[in-house]
């Protein structure tokens, strides 16, 4: 079974930053694209980023675009999202997600528990 | 960019009702679309992706339809089970936009 592993979230200070990491698993990680999404406390999913299988084409949401970086390590099965410049509107549980194929124009077929970030002084 | 809008927002349907839910896209996005559930605390599950093709183990009562910008999730026959927020995603191309949810319960 799939497995998808995030770790890295907790409390920053606005203008913080943070790395999230996914440990993935039971999968041939580097033939699949992979995203984050995000969700506010109480609210619905945002999608943030997602990266092909190579980790050549990256994709982001204009409300995080030039502060969060999307990146994998194909040899360690793992994706990160670098968070800087946090803002308290980014405060939300971070999701790890597989898409279903190689490209990220797929569907999200396997979801991570989350990992929680709160921006606050 | 283009805007997925579900509607309703909410519902609330008998035990064996069936139950549809649109989502509807600012401009075409051909068939990529996933509906996606999500279950009072838990993760997003995803039940239907290129508009109309059942993720495995999906429940058959659970089906859906469209192409373009006007799409259609239909449950059948609700089941106490499927209480939970429905949300549609377009995946095309960036950014690949969530619909705002349609959270379900039993009357």
């Amino acid at each position: 079974e799939v497995q998808l592993l995030e770790s890295g979230g907790g409390l920053v200070q606005p203008g913080g930053s943070l790395r999230l990491s996914c440990a993935a698993s039971e999968f041939t990680f580097s033939n699949y694209a992979m995203s984050w999404v995000r969700q506010a406390p109480g609210k619905g999913l945002e999608w943030v980023s997602s990266l092909s299988g190579s980790g050549g084409s990256t994709y982001y949401a204009d409300s995080v675009k030039g502060r969060f970086t999307i990146s994998r390590d194909n040899s360690k099965n793992t994706l990160y999202l670098q968070m800087n410049s946090l803002r308290a509107e980014d405060s939300a549980v971070y999701y790890c997600a597989k898409n279903r194929g190689y490209s990220s124009s797929e569907a999200l077929d396997y979801w991570g528990q989350g990992t929680l970030v709160t921006v606050s002084s | 960019d283009i805007q997925m809008t579900q509607s309703p927002s909410s519902l609330s349907a008998s035990v064996g009702d069936r139950v549809t839910i649109t989502c509807r896209a600012s401009q075409g996005v051909t068939n990529y679309l996933a509906w996606y559930q999500q279950k009072p605390g838990k993760v997003p599950k995803l039940l239907i992706y290129a508009a109309s093709t059942l993720q495995s183990g999906v429940p058959s009562r659970f089906s859906g339809s469209g192409s373009g910008t006007d799409f259609t999730l239909t449950i059948s026959s609700l089941q106490p089970e499927d209480v939970a927020t429905y949300y549609c995603q377009k995946y095309n191309s960036a950014p690949r936009t969530f619909g705002q949810g349609t959270k379900v319960e039993i009357k």
